[in-house]
């Protein structure tokens, strides 16, 4: 299986700060044939499913503000809030789809400094 | 738009059995790879199962594996999991959701999610 692992476990930013929360996988989810990356990003808010943000480590999903983004490529990525919201304060999770089982991170909680 | 409603989460016993069902709307479910994700009480994500468009693939999580056993009816834009030897650590919201592409990928639309709470 490949293992996913994000850090940090959380981190506290100020309203309009920049926040970084980096994934590494145990094995490269950089497919050659087609050089993408298998790997997505969700946000989850307390009491709601995960929503999708990036796809394919760095592609914004449609509706997705543009002050997130994803990076990097093969083992290790980024998820980067370029200025932080009172309403970006969720849990963030990576997950791999380069194969089954399709694992997450252990999530990243982002809190108000 | 897309729509996903699970039911049929519960109490039941170790040992039990129970069947989550997963209503779909606004899209054409006949297209699509489907999965199972849960969420243990104050814990992370665990993807459960897929399956694909047609049925012919399916995988399971190790944890589940021989225990859960996940179909679809695409006349009936229907998803399922049917859950035996339920213990404990299956306690969690169970989240019916819809996979990205005609092979499969990530998820990208996901329901409100259905609680199972195994104990005696």
């Amino acid at each position: 299986d490949i293992v996913m692992t994000q850090s940090p476990d959380s981190l506290a930013v100020s309203l309009g700060e920049r926040a970084t929360i980096n994934c590494k996988s145990s094995q490269s989810v950089l497919y050659s044939s087609n050089n993408k990356n298998y790997l997505a990003w969700y946000q989850q808010k307390p009491g709601q499913p995960p929503k999708v943000l990036i796809s394919w480590a760095s592609t914004r999903e449609s509706g997705v503000p543009d002050r997130f983004s994803g990076s990097g490529s093969g083992t290790d990525f980024t998820l980067t809030i370029s200025s932080l919201q009172a309403e970006d304060v969720a849990v963030y999770y990576c997950q791999q789809y380069y194969n089954t089982p399709r694992t997450f991170g252990q999530g990243t909680k982002v809190e108000i400094k | 738009q897309v729509q996903l409603v699970e039911s049929g989460g519960g109490l039941v016993k170790p040992g039990g059995s129970l069947r989550l069902s997963c209503a779909a709307s606004g899209f054409t479910f006949s297209d699509y790879y489907m999965s199972w994700v849960r969420q243990a009480p104050g814990k992370g994500l665990e993807w459960v199962s897929y399956i694909s468009s047609s049925s012919t693939t399916i995988y399971y999580a190790d944890s589940v594996k021989g225990r859960f056993t996940i179909s679809r009816d695409n006349a009936k834009n229907s998803l399922f999991l049917q859950m035996n030897s339920l213990r404990a650590e299956d306690t969690a919201v169970y989240y019916c959701a819809r996979d990205w592409g005609s092979s499969g990928s990530y998820s990208d639309s996901w329901g409100q999610g259905t609680l199972v709470t195994v104990s005696s």
